[in-house]
């Protein structure tokens, strides 16, 4: 089955620093890479999503990129404040072209942005 | 809309006991999930639905079982309740259509503990 690695699982940058977080994945047939952003003790909440027919995605100080020969893909966020300070996951799944995505979730990465 | 909702938020069983984690979604969404977060771990898919009457297992179904009568209920239930299964579950559900976003509404979660 599939399986997500990510790194580095702890983060820490000064405010206005770039964060990058990297996940590689092994399943070639893998088809959609979500981010998902845990504050402490809340509900994970989708920050950005990348298909596989895209190489890149932004939104805002948020950027996504994806390479598929290498099978990883990246989570980069630029002007870190500190209420980026969160648990990201990334995950990966290869449902068909639906809402139906089974997916399988990496460790986690813990990003502490200092003032 | 409330979302996805979740009951109890937390729980203390005691080894042996059963109980039944409830979760219920007003968003008219076909698809729903149930995942598990241990300390420092990513999520782990334990089943899911695709409609009413469907369910299916995901990576770690072993202890638990679901039901699905209605679109907005997505019930799981724990037999025989045992230390390995404290953790941290999530409810989760997701719109169909090859248009809509993939993205997964998680529910606040609810703490077990199995002593």
């Amino acid at each position: 089955g599939e399986n997500v690695e990510q790194h580095p699982s702890t983060l820490s940058v000064q405010e206005g620093d770039s964060a990058v977080i990297k996940c590689t994945y092994s399943d070639s047939a893998s088809n959609y890479f979500p981010w998902y952003k845990q504050e402490l003790g809340k509900r994970p909440q989708l920050i950005i999503d990348i298909r596989s027919n895209v190489g890149e995605k932004k939104d805002q100080r948020i950027a996504v990129t994806l390479n598929k020969t290498a099978k990883h893909f990246s989570l980069h966020i630029t002007e870190t404040q500190p209420e980026d300070s969160a648990v990201y996951f990334c995950a990966a799944s290869k449902g068909m072209n639906t809402g139906f995505q089974k997916l399988v979730f990496g460790t986690g990465t813990r990003l502490l942005v200092s003032p | 809309n409330a979302g996805v909702t979740q009951t109890p938020k937390f729980r203390i069983l005691k080894i042996g006991q059963s109980m039944t984690l409830q979760c219920t979604q007003d968003m008219n969404h076909n698809y729903m999930y149930w995942y598990r977060q241990d300390p420092g771990m990513g999520l782990k898919l334990i089943y899911y639905s695709v409609g009413a009457g469907i369910t299916d297992k995901g990576e770690v179904p072993n202890g638990y079982n679901v039901s699905r009568s209605t679109t907005e209920d997505f019930p799981l239930r724990l037999e025989l309740a045992a230390p390995s299964q404290t953790s941290v579950y999530f409810c989760a559900s997701s719109l169909t259509g090859t248009r809509s976003s993939y993205e997964q509404y998680f529910g606040p979660g609810t703490r077990l503990t199995v002593t």
